[in-house]
C-alpha cells in the first residue's frame, strides 16, 4: 500500500492527553516522522525515528510506532497546540515519500 | 543556522513551465546523507511531496507527477530547482522545499516558508 491514514480531526481538553495516529503498511518497515502545521505557517517538524524530538519542541510531544500505526501523543495538550498534524513515511517500496492526509487537532 | 528560501513566478499560465529555487544556507548540498525535498500544499488540502535530492545526485519523483518534474542541484550555488511542465490549475499551491535526512527512515528537519503560485490565465 502507498498510503497513510489519518483521522480528519480530533480534540482534546485543555491539558488533557491526545494521541494521534497514522496507518500504513510502510510503517511495518520505516519509521513516520510528524509535523505540525498552524494556519498560514509552513510545518515543522516534531517528532521523527523512533521517538525523537527536535531542539526546541516541548517534552509533552511524544512518538510510537508499533506495526502499521504510528502515534504522536501529546501528554498535557495546550491551547497553542492546536494545528493540523501530518505523518510521513516512506512508501513500502522505499523509493518515495507518502503524507498522510493530516489531523486537525483542537484544544478545548 | 540552517535555512531555506523557496524563489519563483507567482502567477504562471496553464501549459506553461513552472522553475523553482531553493537556496539553502548553513549547511552544504554536499553534506552526505542530507539533501532537499519539494513538497506543496493547495488551499484547503493535505501536504503532497514531490521530489527529492540528496547529497549523492539520487532523486526520486512523486510516482503521480513524475513525468512533469525534473529536480536538480547546483551545489556551488546552494541551490535545489524543480522544474514542472504542463502546468494546470490544479497546479495551484504553496510550494515548500525542506531539507531532508537520511537516516534509513528519512525526515524533513528545516522547512523554508514556502512560496504560492498561482496558475490562471
Amino acid at each position: 500500500s502507498s498510503e497513510l491514514t489519518q483521522d480528519p480531526a480530533v480534540s482534546v481538553a485543555l491539558g488533557q492527553t491526545v494521541r494521534i495516529t497514522c496507518q500504513g503498511d510502510s510503517l511495518r518497515s520505516y519509521y513516520a516522522s510528524w509535523y505540525q502545521q498552524k494556519p498560514g505557517q509552513a510545518p515543522i517538524l516534531v517528532i521523527y525515528g523512533e521517538n525523537n524530538r527536535p531542539s526546541g519542541i516541548p517534552d509533552r510531544f511524544s512518538g510510537s510506532s508499533p506495526g502499521n500505526t504510528a502515534s504522536l501523543t501529546i501528554t498535557g495538550a495546550q491551547a497553542e497546540d492546536e494545528a493540523d498534524y501530518y505523518c510521513n513515511s516512506r512508501d513500502s517500496s522505499g523509493n518515495h515519500l507518502i503524507f498522510g492526509g493530516g489531523t486537525k487537532l483542537t484544544v478545548l | 543556522q540552517v535555512t531555506l528560501k523557496e524563489s519563483g513566478p507567482v502567477l504562471v499560465k496553464p501549459t506553461e513551465t513552472l522553475t523553482l529555487t531553493c537556496t539553502v544556507s548553513g549547511f552544504s548540498l554536499s553534506k552526505p546523507r542530507m539533501g532537499v525535498s519539494w513538497i506543496r500544499q493547495s488551499p484547503g488540502k493535505a501536504l503532497e511531496w514531490l521530489a527529492h535530492i540528496f547529497s549523492n545526485d539520487e532523486k526520486s519523483y512523486s510516482t503521480s507527477l513524475k513525468r512533469r518534474l525534473t529536480i536538480s542541484k547546483d551545489t556551488s550555488k546552494s541551490q535545489v530547482v524543480l522544474i514542472m511542465t504542463n502546468l494546470d490549475p490544479v497546479d495551484t499551491a504553496t510550494y515548500y522545499c525542506a531539507r531532508i535526512v537520511d537516516a534509513y527512515y528519512y525526515f524533513m528537519d528545516v522547512w523554508g516558508k514556502g512560496t504560492t503560485v498561482t496558475v490562471c490565465s
